[in-house]
């Protein structure tokens, strides 16, 4: 699977958008970016996932490079309830096994 | 039922002694995981089931640690002799196959395990 690199941590203010940015520049040609998110003291919960078309559904936008070497999660009106560990994961779908959470970034959205 | 269950949801044990934990994965779901995570760690890969094959075990961190997955179903983690180091929050997921289609991927809310 291929590496990703994500800040560790962002602020955002409360209302506007979050735009949460991931790297994976040794990504495959066969491999997906997938979101998902860690609310503390829960457990994580899948986000969004897309190969190389923006993707959007009723939680996020997902936002990939024509090169596929990078991609932005966006939250368009960040809550409070946002605030949440994220994490980006590159994956062949078609690929059994463990999936890989790496440090992710730590979101806090503030009043 | 709707989710992954977990059970305990907290379990405080005394240092040397075994603890199982339990996970009531999503019904029909043939693909099973478990995780640890440790204060303000990561997710750490435990090990990982899928139907009747052999499980990958390779993130068990050492042989005191021990699951099984019986009838292709509940899932039981066993920590023997159980050490301080062994406190975690104990996470489950489980999902329809092991392929990552999606969000296929569902996670219990965890087991706290402090070892005192």
């Amino acid at each position: 699977d291929a590496k990703t690199t994500q800040p560790p941590s962002m602020d955002c203010a409360e209302g506007r958008a979050a735009n949460l940015p991931c790297n994976h520049s040794t990504i495959s040609g066969n491999e997906y970016v997938y979101w998902y998110r860690q609310i503390h003291s829960q457990g994580p919960q899948y986000i969004i996932h897309g190969l190389k078309n923006n993707e959007t559904n009723e939680m996020a936008s997902l936002i990939i490079t024509e090169d596929r070497k990078s991609s932005t999660l966006i939250l368009p009106h960040a809550t409070l309830r946002d605030t949440a560990v994220y994490y980006c994961i590159v994956r062949v779908a078609t690929q059994g096994g463990k999936l890989i959470f790496g440090q992710g970034t730590e979101l806090s959205v503030k009043p | 039922g709707a989710g992954v269950s977990q059970s305990p949801s907290n379990k405080v044990t005394e240092k040397g002694k075994d603890v199982e934990l339990r996970c009531d994965p999503i019904s029909g779901h043939t693909a099973l995981y478990w995780y640890r995570q440790s204060l303000g760690q990561g997710l750490e890969f435990l090990i990982y089931f899928q139907g009747n094959s052999a499980p990958d075990k390779s993130g068990l961190p050492s042989d005191r640690f021990s699951a099984e997955r019986t009838g292709g179903s509940v899932s039981t983690l066993t920590i023997q002799r159980t050490q301080q180091e062994d406190s975690a929050v104990y996470l489950c997921a489980s999902s329809l196959v092991a392929r990552l289609w999606g969000g296929g991927y569902t996670f219990g809310s965890g087991t706290r395990l402090t070892v005192v």
